[in-house]
């Protein structure tokens, strides 16, 4: 398996604009999850899901932010509109849940520059 | 609600010298425990984890940790270091139940190994 994917690995996008970020987790997991990190708030969990449903998008910072999952191989995290307070690396990973013992398996993140 | 406290921010030290990454956790119920690694510019992996059993759990690498029940911990060890295993270490824990394999993480510990 080729892994969790991720797309595009670097954004630089202007304040104000639209960004989606893509993600196919791995064939047959049900879980998946959407983080943040930063250097000043390190690895913040934004949302995730469960056989595509939205299970918890507490972490969400702002109706800006929204997250999709049409189906069990895709998802998509978008900000509208943009601002520069909103680059980090973003992280997809998915797991098979096992009642919380399934690891976690990370895509390699998008870059995030809002300028 | 779970918590996760890297008690090191930063660890310095020299190749082939042992090395400990201290970690604390806080929950209300039974929990896993994840070591996650995440080299310079990619996604986050895992080096072990404990579900049950027995407390010393090896992972990949040469680490291993304990898990102590009474003093709430999960300490990261590895008895020589090696310049490639410099990065950042995240430890994390799961509650087990109904959270879809949903992990709190700390807030990282640097290593950085000297020549």
């Amino acid at each position: 398996d080729a892994g969790v994917i991720q797309s595009p690995r670097h954004e630089v996008t202007e304040m104000g604009q639209e960004v989606t970020l893509r993600c196919k987790p791995i064939s047959g997991h049900n879980s998946l999850f959407w983080y943040r990190q930063t250097m000043m708030r390190g690895l913040e969990l934004l949302i995730y899901f469960n056989n595509n449903v939205p299970i918890d998008d507490s972490g969400m910072p702002e109706d800006r932010f929204s997250a999709k999952m049409p189906n069990a191989s895709f998802s998509t995290l978008k900000i509208q509109p943009s601002e520069p307070r909103d680059s980090a690396v973003y992280f997809c990973a998915s797991s098979l849940r096992l009642a919380g013992e399934g690891e976690q398996f990370f895509g390699p993140g998008t870059r995030l520059t809002v300028l | 609600a779970q918590s996760v406290t890297q008690l090191d921010s930063q660890v310095p030290v020299f190749e082939e010298a042992p090395v400990e990454l201290r970690c604390n956790y806080s929950s209300s119920v039974s929990v896993y425990l994840f070591w996650y690694v995440q080299y310079p510019n990619q996604g986050l992996q895992l080096l072990l984890k404990y579900l049950s059993g027995s407390t010393l759990v090896k992972g990949i690498n040469g680490f291993e940790a304990e898990f102590n029940k009474s003093q709430t911990s999960f300490h990261l060890r590895k008895p020589s270091v090696h310049i490639s295993d410099t990065a950042e270490y995240f430890c994390a824990v799961s509650d087990g139940g109904t959270s879809y394999g949903k992990l709190t993480f700390g807030q990282g510990t640097i290593l950085t190994v000297h020549p």
